[in-house]
């Protein structure tokens, strides 16, 4: 089946710093990749859906300028986390469409903790 | 809005034991439904996936079922074992996109 990894799959920061995580798909291209972000005993809550070649789409309330969205290439998209303050802490998980298919394959996420 | 609610929230069942998971969505115009499975600290694993045409789908010892008139799907563990201990969560697609809407999951325990 498809694969997607995540990196890092800890980070740990201080408040203020940036942090970047990276989502790639290993044996399939994705012109369409999403992050989630999940909190504790929480489902998980769709951020934005990151788009190759052009600018990611933010769900209400996400703040665009705060998380920043590249998908550089039809294998990667990165999130980054600006600013990052204790509140940010959370698990964020991307995910990818397989091709030709809407199964959505995930990432094993990434557990950020802002101090 | 859609909106995914999974009951019960939590459930504990002694090993062996057949049992049914439920999930209900407000919005019945879905491309598809996905169960996934979620281990404490760790991403999501596909289990299956019932297109909006489709009644059901089976894989081992489960069997998903959708009712996409009334909004609800089921999965439905057979046998259960201590290794099915996770936390179970149900999505939706929202029609014409590729979104997913997740309910906040049920946490099966499965006791020896």
């Amino acid at each position: 089946g498809a694969v997607v990894s995540q990196h890092p799959s800890r980070v740990i920061c201080k408040s203020g710093t940036s942090v970047k995580i990276e989502c790639r798909s290993l044996d399939f291209q994705a012109t369409t990749m999403f992050w989630y972000r999940q909190f504790p005993k929480q489902s998980l809550m769709l951020m934005a859906t990151s788009n190759e070649g052009s600018k990611a789409t933010y769900e209400q309330g996400v703040e665009k300028d705060k998380f920043l969205i590249n998908h550089a290439s039809l294998t990667l998209s990165t999130l980054t986390v600006t600013s990052a303050h204790p509140e940010d802490s959370s698990f964020y998980i991307c995910s990818a469409p397989g091709l030709g298919t809407y199964e959505q394959y995930f990432g094993p996420g990434t557990r950020l903790t802002v101090t | 809005k859609q909106e995914v609610t999974q009951i019960p929230a939590a459930l504990s069942v002694p090993e062996g034991e057949n049992l049914v998971l439920n999930c209900s969505f407000t919005d019945s115009a879905i491309y598809n439904l996905q169960w996934f499975r979620q281990d404490p600290g760790k991403g999501l694993t596909s289990l299956l996936l019932i297109q909006s045409s489709q009644r059901e789908q089976t894989s081992g010892r489960l069997n998903a079922s959708l009712d996409k008139s009334s909004g609800r799907s089921t999965l439905y563990i057979a046998a259960s074992q201590p290794g099915d201990s996770a936390t179970y969560l149900c999505a939706v697609h929202e029609g014409g996109s590729e979104k997913l809407v997740f309910g906040k999951g049920t946490k099966l325990t499965v006791n020896p």
